[in-house]
């Protein structure tokens, strides 16, 4: 079955600095990747996503990279603020499974 | 529109009872999806449900299980609670045929 595995587990930026998070997935049949933010004590909230057939896709700050060639796909974080201070993680889905496999998770700390 | 809710927030109960959760969907979304939160494992996939059948299912005992009823509500069970059963339960809807979910902000389980 599908692997996903992140790294680094934990990132400490100064504000203003770029945070980037990797993941990479075993089953070449994953089509789709999100990726959530989640603070302490809340639920994982959508960030971003993409698609097989897509190599990168923004939305303001942050933007997801896919390279399925190599089975990773990364999130970068831009200008970060103290409020991105939360724990990322990256998932992956063949729509065939209809689940998400999650990586452990990153706890991002952006120091003021 | 509303989120995923969840009921109860939080629960304590002691070894070998049983437990009963609830999960609302977004409304339209007719894909409940079930996972276990906790900070050795992650996030881990329980189960599926699509128009009130059980899609797929991840690596749990049989203890687990659930089921999703017409209005696309779904409930999961845990019978005989272990120790190793405290966790936080995310429920995630999705809309038909895609793969975003959206998570519910979780319940608490505690086992003494």
């Amino acid at each position: 079955g599908e692997n996903v595995e992140q790294h680094p587990s934990t990132l400490s930026v100064q504000e203003g600095d770029s945070a980037v998070i990797k993941c990479t997935y075993s089953d070449s049949a994953s089509n789709y990747f999100p990726w959530y933010k989640q603070e302490l004590g809340k639920r994982p909230q959508l960030i971003i996503d993409i698609r097989s057939n897509v190599g990168e896709k923004k939305d303001q700050r942050i933007a997801v990279t896919l390279n399925k060639t190599a089975k990773h796909f990364s999130l970068h974080i831009t200008e970060t603020q103290p409020e991105d201070s939360a724990v990322y993680f990256c998932a992956a889905s063949a729509r065939s499974q209809g689940n998400l496999i999650f990586g452990k998770g990153t706890k991002l700390s952006v120091k003021p | 529109k509303a989120g995923v809710t969840q009921t109860p927030r939080y629960l304590i109960k002691t070894r070998g009872q049983q437990v009963t959760l609830s999960c609302s969907p977004i409304s339209g979304h007719r894909s409940v999806s079930w996972y276990q939160q906790t900070p050795g494992q992650g996030l881990q996939f329980l189960f599926e449900y699509f128009s009130e059948t059980q899609r797929n299912k991840g690596n749990f005992p049989g203890r687990f299980s659930g089921r999703q009823f017409s209005n696309s509500r779904s409930e999961m069970n845990v019978s005989t609670l272990e120790l190793g059963d405290s966790a936080l339960y995310l429920c995630a809807s999705s809309p038909y045929l895609t793969d975003t979910q959206y998570f519910g902000p979780g319940t608490r389980l505690t086992v003494l």
